[in-house]
This record gives C-alpha cells, structure tokens and sequence, in this order.
C-alpha cells in the first residue's frame, strides 16, 4: 500500500506568521497536487507540481517538490486568518492515475 | 469558471436500499472518478473511468458499487444495498488527462448518510 504522509497534522499559529507543511513518500510520485478543503465542501486544486526540484509561487503560497519526487512542502509566508483550512497533497504515482491523498493539515491562524 | 456540480447535496437512505449519486463533470474533461471522505479520514479513490468503462478500480469498490455516464453529461455512481458503513462524502472529479500532470477537479460532494 503506497502512503503519503503529511505533517503536521494540526497547526494553529498567529496571523502574521510563516509555516511550512510537509508531504511525504516512501514512492515516486509522476505528479503531485496541493488542495484546499473547507468543511463539507470538496477539495479545491491550488497547484499541481510535476518535475523534480520545481518551484510554484501562488501569491503568499510557495510549493516545492523535492528532487527524487517523493516529498513536497507547501510554504505560506505572512499567514492570514483567510488561510484557515485543511490542505492536503495528493500524488499520482506512475502505476496509474488515482490520486493517493494524505491526512491533510488543519491549518488555523489566529487574528 | 467551470465547475464539477454534483446532486443530491445530502442523501439520507435506509440500510439496504438502492442509491444513485449524481455528477456533470466539466465539459471538455474525458476522464472521471469517484472517491469517498468518510467523516474524519482521509480522502480515498474508489474508481476512475475513461471512454465509457472503468479504467482502475480500488478494493472498496466491490460489487455493490457501479458507475455509468449514461449521457453526454452525466456520470452516476450507484450503490446497490447500502450499508451503514457506506456513510461518507462521496466526491466526483473531472480530469482533462490522464497520468502525468492529473490534474482533477472536485465537485462539492454529496454527504450520504445510511440509517
């Protein structure tokens, strides 16, 4: 059974603040993509990350995708209390096209 | 924007009887799939289908399950005896592509509740 572990599992930090989340594998992964999900809604795609070493900016939010393509950290630099949320990563991993999805991080920021 | 919309919202059914969830992907996507969030877990794959026939299945998906696009625009997931364990959000997704770069998009979900 392939696993993506994310960490960590909770944080709750003050506005203004930098955090980083971590995804990570024991496997390849041909791609990976970074949710967002809000309570009883799906998760909404906010990047999907491909080649080994990548870098993606989206505003406040970096995501980078490690060498080897096992592991992921999303970055979100000067938190807002708009941020709160669970993200989770996802990886498709070269065996086929299901996403394989992690436990996700609830993420709280504090006004 | 275009968005995966899926119907009903929430669905209450009796142990045992016949459900069908209900999905429009996005228009000009080919590949579809269901997956399943029950309350507290993660996110997990039940099925994907392409060209008018599952491309990959999970081992949740057993004979109880099965899917159809029945039209040009529909794509149904359909249980046939549910059971109290089958309550969970039930989450279809829409793809352009498949394999590298799958980049799926989620409808809102339909929150089934089995009693």
């Amino acid at each position: 059974t392939q696993l993506l572990e994310q960490s960590p599992q909770f944080l709750s930090i003050q506005e203004g603040e930098n955090l980083t989340v971590y995804c990570n594998s024991s496997s390849v992964f041909s791609s990976l993509q970074w949710y967002r999900q809000e309570p009883g809604e799906g998760p909404v795609l906010l990047v999907t990350v491909v080649t080994g070493g990548e870098v993606k900016k989206l505003k406040r939010l970096t995501f980078q995708f490690g060498d080897a393509r096992k592991d992921s950290s999303l970055h979100i630099t000067a938190a807002q209390p708009g941020d709160t949320g669970l993200y989770l990563c996802a990886g498709a991993y070269t065996s086929g096209s299901r996403l394989t999805f992690g436990e996700g991080t609830q993420l709280t920021v504090n006004p | 924007e275009p968005e995966v919309t899926q119907t009903p919202s929430h669905q209450v059914t009796q142990m045992g009887q016949e459900v069908i969830l209900r999905c429009v992907p996005i228009s000009n996507h080919l590949y579809f799939y269901w997956y399943r969030q029950i309350l507290g877990q993660k996110v997990e794959f039940l099925v994907s289908f392409y060209n008018n026939e599952i491309s990959e299945k999970s081992e949740i998906f057993d004979d109880q399950f099965s899917v159809e696009r029945p039209d040009g625009s529909n794509f149904t997931l359909k249980i046939r005896s549910t059971k109290l364990e089958d309550s969970a959000m039930y989450f279809c997704a829409s793809s352009k592509r498949q394999g590298l770069n799958t980049e799926a998009f989620f409808g809102q979900g339909t929150r089934l509740t089995v009693v």
